[in-house]
């Protein structure tokens, strides 16, 4: 069965260091997302990316941080300039049709920034 | 409450029994979904109902959703050690993102 897969699993980072996460989303769908979710909180949407641009970003998603779609397949959330409360566990995920399929999630990528 | 607040927050049960968990949300829907975490662990997906529906099963779980009341229901039924793991409701309206509640977090004792 196809998955959404993400690196690293773990990343560990200085403050003021740039993160580049990583994602490759279900080959046939078309819309993505990026979530995170900090130890013993509940998940938080941060942006949603379709036909090569963002649809839609949260309050959390401020200049900081960046999607892109590299090539066909990849999907990359950048933080430019970590800070303390950047640490969580970031999550991809990936669907086909606009609001009528199930988003399928990533395994997450665990960012610690020091 | 924040929209997709599950309760109980936690629920500790043995093995065998039925482990129900409730959802409220405030706005319009077009469908809610249901996963589960493992510790520290990725979402997996259990069950998507969309608002038109208002029962669904997948092997041992059911789910309801009553629009009206603007909540839904998760039922494990004949729980197993395995099912320990904390769930999340999440709802979906027009805009395409996944709104999550707060969890619940079940215990199965062996």
């Amino acid at each position: 069965e196809p998955e959404v897969t993400q690196t690293p699993s773990h990343q560990v980072t200085q403050m003021g260091q740039e993160v580049i996460l990583r994602c490759v989303p279900i080959s046939n769908h078309l819309y993505f997302y990026w979530y995170r979710q900090i130890l013993g909180q509940k998940v938080e949407f941060l942006v949603s990316f379709y036909n090569n641009e963002i649809s839609e970003k949260s309050e959390i998603f401020d200049d900081q941080f960046s999607v892109e779609r590299p090539d066909g397949s990849n999907f990359t959330l950048k933080i430019r300039s970590t800070k303390l409360e950047d640490s969580a566990m970031y999550f991809c995920a990936s669907r086909t049709t606009y609001s009528t399929d199930t988003q399928y999630f990533g395994p997450g990528t665990r960012l610690t920034v020091l | 409450s924040q929209q997709g607040e599950e309760d109980p927050q936690a629920l500790s049960i043995q093995e065998g029994e039925n482990a129900t968990m409730n959802c409220s949300y405030k706005t319009s829907i077009n469908n809610l979904q249901w996963y589960r975490q493992n510790s520290g662990r990725g979402l997996v997906h259990l069950i998507l109902i969309r608002s038109n529906e208002r029962e669904k099963h997948s092997g041992r779980l059911r789910v309801t959703l009553d629009t009206s009341k603007k909540s839904s229901s998760l039922l494990i039924t004949a729980s197993r050690a395995a099912d320990t793991a904390s769930y999340f409701c999440a709802t979906d309206a027009d805009t395409g993102k996944l709104i999550f509640g707060q969890g619940t977090t079940l215990q199965v004792k062996p």
